[in-house]
C-alpha cells in the first residue's frame, strides 16, 4: 500500500525564522512529488519534483527531492504571517496519487 | 476559462439520503479524481478516472460510485448517506502526462450528514 508521511505534523515559529517540512514516501511506480500550501480551502500548487537533487526555488520557498531515500524537504527561508497554513505532500504513481497528512504551520508575529 | 468547478458548496443530509456531487473541467484534461478531507487530515482518495469511460478506486471507495461518460464530467453519488461521510470533498483534474503532473483543485463541497 502506498504511503505518505509528514513532519512535524505542527509547528510554530516567529516571523523571520526558517522553517523545513520532510515528506517520507514508499510508492511503486513513482511519478512525481508534489508540494501543495492549503489555507482553509483548496490546495494550491507549489512545487513538482521529478528527479533526484534538483532544487526548485520560488521566492522563500524551496524544495529537493532523494529519490533514494525516499524523501523531500520543503524550506521556507525568512517566515512570514502569510506563510501560515498546512503543507501537503503528495506522490504520484501511474495514475493515482496518495497525500500525506500534512504539516501545519503557525508564524506568529 | 472557469477550471474545476463544484456543485453544490454546502450540503446538509440526512442518514440514509442519496446526492450526487457535480465536478466539471474545461480544461480537457484526461485524469479526474475525487478526495474527501476531514478535518486536520490530508486528502483520500476516493476514485479517479483517467478517460472517459474508465474509473477506478481509490483508498476509501466504500459508499461512493462515479461515473465518467465525458472528459469534462466526473459526479460522484453517494447513496445511502452515513454520518462518517461527513467531510470536505475536493476535485481534481490533470492532463495525462506531459511537463506537468500538477493537479488543479476544485473549490470544494462541504456534507454534512446527521
Amino acid at each position: 500500500e502506498d504511503k505518505v508521511v509528514q513532519s512535524p505534523l505542527s509547528l510554530v515559529v516567529h516571523e523571520g525564522d526558517t522553517v523545513t517540512l520532510n515528506c517520507s514516501y514508499e510508492v511503486t511506480n513513482f511519478r512525481s512529488l508534489l508540494w501543495y500550501k492549503q489555507e482553509k480551502k483548496a490546495p494550491t500548487f507549489l512545487f513538482m519534483l521529478t528527479s533526484s537533487g534538483i532544487e526548485k526555488k520560488s521566492g522563500r520557498l524551496s524544495s529537493i527531492l532523494d529519490k533514494k531515500e525516499l524523501f523531500s524537504i520543503l524550506n521556507i527561508t525568512a517566515t512570514q504571517t502569510g506563510d501560515s497554513a498546512v503543507y501537503l505532500c503528495a506522490v504520484l504513481n501511474a495514475g493515482k496519487s496518495t497525500f500525506g497528512d500534512g504539516t501545519t504551520l503557525t508564524v506568529k508575529p | 476559462n472557469a477550471g474545476v468547478t463544484q456543485t453544490p458548496k454546502f450540503r446538509i443530509l440526512k442518514i440514509g439520503q442519496s446526492m450526487t456531487l457535480q465536478c466539471a473541467q474545461d480544461m480537457n484534461h484526461n485524469y479526474m479524481y475525487w478526495y474527501r478531507q476531514d478535518p486536520g487530515m490530508g486528502l483520500k482518495l476516493i476514485y479517479y478516472s483517467v478517460g472517459a469511460g474508465i474509473t477506478d478506486k481509490g483508498e476509501v471507495p466504500n459508499g461512493y460510485n462515479v461515473s465518467r461518460s465525458t472528459t469534462e464530467d466526473f459526479p460522484l453519488r453517494l447513496e445511502l448517506a452515513a454520518p462518517s461521510q461527513t467531510s470536505v470533498y475536493f476535485c481534481a483534474s490533470r492532463n495525462w502526462a506531459g511537463s506537468s503532473y500538477e493537479q488543479y483543485f476544485g473549490p470544494g463541497t462541504r456534507l454534512t450528514v446527521t
